[in-house]
């Protein structure tokens, strides 16, 4: 239950499409949904979050979709640039007591964006 | 130096050998976390502390040690390690224990022969 099922594992986007990833959740207590954006050598950084009040988060030409009845969210990245290849992380997290409270990630997407 | 910084970032160790991962964070948190990254496999937690104290532990192996002196600094103590054991290891902190946004290191990636 406290899963977070990420796919696709990979991803070959032309520059200027768009890119979506996609992940889906069993935890019912969770509350807060982050990406995570990882270049090679370095630590994964925040990318964009929301939480289950909203439907849809925009930040630049980065997206979250959430779909609370189907508990599944999304990440779509518009206008996809080289510059954006690198492996992408959801994640989820409760505010509750216990393990659900820390952040639980999925697997990863490598995201490769040709020129 | 700014943000989350771990020290060495690679590292080679037998299975009889004793070695240390440092991770120091610039950033005022509180809590810092120890994370464990396979390849296609998703980020494992394997200790979060707050304030110094040790407020979780994910049935980490006893090979693996932490050791949180101040709030600044988080080491991870390696003894009779496994070849399975070889991934990147992240360290990462957060203003609170249970906090949403995590600040990331590099990570110390870890063979073991």
């Amino acid at each position: 239950q406290q899963q977070v099922k990420q796919s696709p594992q990979s991803l070959i986007v032309q520059k200027g499409g768009i890119s979506i990833i996609n992940c889906a959740y069993e935890n019912t207590a969770f509350d807060y949904f982050p990406w995570y954006q990882q270049f090679p050598g370095k630590g994964p950084a925040l990318l964009i979050a929301i939480r289950p009040d909203v439907s849809e988060k925009k930040e630049g030409r980065f997206t979250i979709s959430f779909n609370k009845s189907a508990k599944q969210f999304s990440l779509h990245i518009m206008d996809s640039q080289p510059g954006d290849s690198a492996t992408y992380f959801c994640a989820a997290k409760a505010h509750l007591s216990g393990s659900a409270r820390q952040l639980t990630f999925g697997s990863g997407t490598q995201l490769t964006v040709l020129p | 130096e700014t943000g989350v910084t771990q020290t060495p970032r690679h590292l080679v160790m037998g299975m009889t050998n004793k070695k240390s991962l440092k991770c120091e964070q610039h950033l005022g948190h509180n809590a810092m976390y120890w994370y464990k990254q396979s390849a296609k496999k998703p980020l494992e937690l394997m200790f979060v502390y707050n304030f110094k104290e040790q407020t979780e532990n994910n049935s980490v192996p006893s090979r693996f040690s932490p050791e949180c002196p101040n709030s600044s600094h988080l080491f991870l103590h390696l003894h009779t390690l496994q070849p399975e054991d070889s991934a990147l290891y992240l360290c990462a902190s957060s203003q609170g224990g249970s906090q949403e946004t995590q600040y990331f290191g590099p990570g110390t990636r870890l063979l073991v022969l």
